[in-house]
C-alpha cells in the first residue's frame, strides 16, 4: 500500500522552515526519503531504520515514529536549491521492494 | 564514479507499436530496479532484478512489458504494444545491497509519449 504524504504542496520563502510528513496503514521498519527535482531523477537523502530514529543532512532531518508508522522530513532554514519534489518509501515486509508515496511538492522563492 | 546510464532519452511512438529502453547500472551494483513515474506521481517499481534473476516483478504488466537482465549486468525493458497510458519516465535504478533496503541510485529516464 502506497504512504500518505502531506501536503502536497508548499511554498516557502528563503530562510523559512517546514515539515513533510508521511504515513502508512501498515506497520513500518524503515522509511526511505528522496528528493527529485524538476526533469530530474531522483536523489537520496536519507534512510531511518529504528523507531524514534533521526538523522540529518545539512539542514534537512528526518524521524521516524514506528508505534505511529509515520516519518517526517524537517527542512530547516530554506535554500532556493532545497526546491523540488520530496518522496518517501517505505519497504514491503521482504524489505526489498520500496513504495514511494504521492510526493510533496516544495517551492523556496527568493 | 559513473552514474546509472539510460538510453534513449526520450521516446515517441504510435500506440500498438514496440519500444525498448537500456540501461546501464554503476559498476559492481547487484540489484537493479525498473520503475514507472506517471507525471505527478511517485514512481512506482516494476521489476527488481539480483544480479541477473528476477526478485519480484508482481507489478510488471507481463501481457505487454517484459524485462531481461544479461549476464547481471546491462537491462533492457520493452513493452509490446504500447498503450496510450504507457506515457511516463522510465527510471531505472541499482543498488549494491542485495537485500534492496538500501540507497538507490537513479538514472536520468526515459520519458516515454505514446500517441
Amino acid at each position: 500500500q502506497q504512504p500518505v504524504q502531506s501536503p502536497q504542496a508548499v511554498i516557502l520563502r528563503e530562510g523559512e522552515d517546514a515539515v513533510i510528513n508521511c504515513s502508512s496503514s501498515k506497520a513500518l521498519y524503515s522509511v526511505h526519503w528522496y528528493r527529485q527535482k524538476h526533469g530530474e531523477a531522483p536523489v537520496f537523502l536519507m534512510i531511518l531504520l529504528k523507531g524514534g530514529e533521526q538523522k540529518g543532512h545539512e539542514k534537512i532531518s528526518a524521524s521516524f515514529n514506528e508505534k505511529k508508522q509515520q516519518s517526517s522530513l524537517y527542512l530547516t532554514a530554506s535554500q532556493l536549491s532545497y526546491s523540488g519534489t520530496y518522496f518517501c518509501g517505505t519497504p514491503n515486509n521482504a524489505g526489498n521492494m520500496l513504495t514511494f508515496g504521492g510526493g510533496t511538492r516544495l517551492m523556496v522563492k527568493p | 564514479e559513473a552514474g546509472v546510464a539510460q538510453s534513449p532519452r526520450y521516446k515517441i511512438i504510435e500506440k500498438r507499436q514496440s519500444v525498448a529502453f537500456w540501461c546501464n547500472p554503476i559498476s559492481g551494483h547487484a540489484t537493479l530496479y525498473w520503475y514507472q513515474q506517471i507525471l505527478g506521481q511517485g514512481p512506482k517499481l516494476l521489476i527488481q532484478f539480483q544480479n541477473n534473476g528476477v526478485v519480484d516483478d508482481s507489478q510488471l504488466p507481463k501481457d505487454r512489458f517484459s524485462a531481461e537482465r544479461l549476464k547481471g549486468v546491462d537491462s533492457t525493458l520493452k513493452i509490446q504494444p504500447a498503450k496510450l497510458e504507457d506515457s511516463a519516465v522510465y527510471l531505472c535504478a541499482s543498488s549494491p545491497w542485495t537485500s534492496g533496503g538500501g540507497e538507490q541510485f537513479f538514472g536520468p529516464g526515459t520519458r516515454l509519449t505514446v500517441l
